[in-house]
Parts: structure tokens; C-alpha cells; sequence
């Protein structure tokens, strides 16, 4: 059975690094491209960019304020901010999508709940 | 691209035929998703590629359109269908979601 897990909550002031991370498990991760969707306190849903096998497309919204990476070694992949702003408070989910043409993110992580306040 | 909904929430009774529309400011060419996230739940595709129902979903739901417009049918909603439904589009670079269509009975 596919499950992406993603480290737990996380409470950081402004200005604070952070790393959140989602590991893959039950396929081969590396075969598959994963993606950041964030949805902030009782608000929809925000793409925020895509790691394929050789570059990264990000949301010009996100470009520039977060980094994705992926380790297939450890079948994991990372979301990194260098300075956060209260505006990072949301929940962060990390999807699957199988890279072809229609697919659809066809499985979410659990959720990491960040919240950033001074 | 930019996707509207038709409603930002919509409320019917059990064994009704709920529709949700998702209309895209340019054509998606068949490249638009929907999920239904249930309350503190995280979203679970429902249907991909405009009409292919995803594996282990209930075929009482159902996907139409082309072009700029768009459908996600309930033929008979059911109490755990109570939950707030996105579509989503990745035809572009940029891929958006539709701001969600709440389905309460």
C-alpha cells in the first residue's frame, strides 16, 4: 500500500529556518514525481510547485521563499525555508503524481501543520 | 489559469443528484482533477484526466466537460459524501486549484 508520511508539527518564530520532510513508501519512489500543496487556516488549497527527475517547477508565488528536494536514496522528499514569516502558518501537504499527462496527485500526505508567530 | 466554481457551498438531502461546475478562464484540455477533502482530513483524488474515476472510488461519482467547463456529478449523495470538493487543473506551468464547492446535508 502507497503512504507518504510527513514529519510532525512544527512551531517556529519569524525568521527561523525549517526543513519538513514526507517519505514515500509501498513504490518506487523515484519513479514518480512529488509536489507541495499548502493550505493555510480554513482557507482552499495552493499548488506550490513540483520536483521532477531533473529540474523544479515552483508557483512564482513560492519561487524564491521555499526550496523542494528529493533523496531517492531515502525515498524522501524536503520542503526548506530559510526565514519564515507568520503568512507560513498552514498545513503543508506533500502529493504523488505519476508524471503522465492527465494524472492527478493520487495520494497526500497526512499533513504537517507549521505555525509561525513571534 | 484561473478556476472558478459555481458555488461555494451547496446544500442537498441524502439520495440527491448534486452537481459542482468548475469553469477555467482558458481551456484545460481535459487536464483537470477533482479531489473532496473531508472535514480535518486530508483532500483524496476522486477523479483525473476530466472523466476517469480513480481506482476505489464509489461510482456514484462521476466526471464531464471539455474545454473551459466542467462537472463533478453525485448521482445519490450519500452522508459521507459531506465534505468540501476542489478541481484542479495542470494543462499549464502553473497549477491551480478551483477554491472548493462545500457539500453539506
Amino acid at each position: 500500500e502507497v503512504h507518504l508520511v510527513q514529519s510532525g508539527a512544527e512551531v517556529k518564530k519569524p525568521g527561523e529556518s525549517l526543513i519538513i520532510s514526507c517519505q514515500g513508501s509501498g513504490y518506487n519512489f523515484a519513479n514518480y514525481w512529488i509536489g507541495w500543496v499548502r493550505q493555510m487556516p480554513g482557507k482552499g488549497l495552493e499548488w506550490m510547485g513540483i520536483v521532477y527527475p531533473d529540474n523544479t517547477n515552483y508557483n512564482p508565488s513560492f519561487q524564491g521563499h521555499v526550496t523542494m528536494s528529493v533523496d531517492n536514496s531515502k525515498s524522501t522528499a524536503y520542503l526548506h525555508w530559510s526565514s519564515l514569516k507568520a503568512s507560513d502558518t498552514a498545513i503543508y501537504y506533500c502529493v504523488r503524481h505519476m508524471g503522465a499527462a492527465t494524472a492527478g496527485l493520487d495520494n497526500w500526505g497526512q499533513g504537517t501543520l507549521v505555525t509561525v508567530s513571534s | 489559469i484561473q478556476l472558478t466554481q459555481s458555488a461555494s457551498s451547496l446544500s442537498a438531502s441524502v439520495g440527491d443528484r448534486v452537481t459542482i461546475t468548475c469553469r477555467a478562464s482558458q481551456t484545460v484540455n481535459h487536464y483537470l482533477n477533482w479531489y473532496q477533502q473531508r472535514p480535518g482530513k486530508a483532500p483524496k483524488l476522486l477523479i483525473y484526466g476530466a472523466f476517469s474515476l480513480e481506482s476505489g472510488v464509489p461510482s456514484r461519482f462521476s466526471g464531464s466537460g471539455s474545454g473551459t467547463d466542467y462537472t463533478l456529478t453525485i448521482t445519490s449523495l450519500q452522508p459521507e459524501d459531506v465534505a468540501t470538493y476542489f478541481c484542479h487543473q495542470t494543462y499549464s506551468a502553473v497549477w491551480t486549484f478551483g477554491p472548493g464547492t462545500k457539500v453539506e446535508i
